[in-house]
């Protein structure tokens, strides 16, 4: 059971590149999530969902795009990578309500 | 919206020491807090949660006091060690919706 998984770990993009953030569940979780969390800082929800093809805004969700195709991947797209965007992201997911499981995060530096 | 608070930002104590972390949220209707430990380079990780009907709760060295009343939880761990040394942010919940996090705390346990 690998729990949530995320790929890659590290990446490096330049000034208006895209990528995709990949997330990947093993649990039957219906609910899952993408923070942000900056050096130093807590974390803050960029977008969610609560099933396949639901997805919804969370705090900060300008320069990003999420699709739910099937209930075990929840991608993360950066259209336009800009600096401000250089964090750690982390994938969760839960079943209903109650305790998240994370990923390991993605480290993005964008240059 | 859900609001939550965490004190202290940092917080040092001596092995073999209790430490104590709290939270205060602003949503009365908030009815899970959980508690997730984060290493440096990992992604945070649950150690203890707890639900609204419950006013304690523990687990070995760790605990969870809830005053509903006051709107506040407070995490406690007896007995330091080096290897509790970590980022631990409280969140609350209310039924189905999202996590709410604290800004984390930072201890450090000095053999």
């Amino acid at each position: 059971n690998a729990g949530v998984t995320q790929t890659p770990k590290f990446r490096i993009l330049k000034i208006g590149q895209s990528m995709t953030l990949q997330c990947t569940q093993d649990m039957n979780h219906n609910y899952m999530y993408w923070y942000r969390q900056d050096p130093g800082m807590g974390l803050k929800l960029i977008y969610y969902s609560v099933g396949a093809g639901i997805t919804d805004k969370g705090e900060v969700p300008n320069g990003y795009n999420v699709s739910r195709s099937t209930t075990e991947d929840f991608p993360l797209r950066l259209e336009l990578a800009a600096p401000s965007q250089t964090s750690v992201y982390f994938c969760a997911s839960n079943p209903s309500s109650g305790g998240y499981t994370f990923g390991s995060g993605t480290r993005l530096t964008v240059v | 919206g859900e609001n939550v608070e965490q004190h202290p930002s940092t917080l040092s104590v001596q092995e073999g020491d209790s430490a104590v972390i709290k939270c205060t949220y602003s949503d009365s209707a908030s009815n899970y807090f959980p508690w997730y430990k984060q290493e440096l380079g990992k992604g945070p990780q649950l150690i203890i949660d707890i639900r609204s009907n419950v006013g304690e709760k523990k687990d070995q060295r760790i605990a969870v006091t809830l005053n509903k009343t006051a709107k506040h939880f407070s995490l406690h761990i007896t007995e330091t060690q080096p290897e509790d040394s970590a980022v631990y942010f409280c969140a609350a919940l209310k039924d189905t919706d999202k996590l709410i996090f604290g800004t984390g705390t930072r201890l450090q346990v000095f053999p």
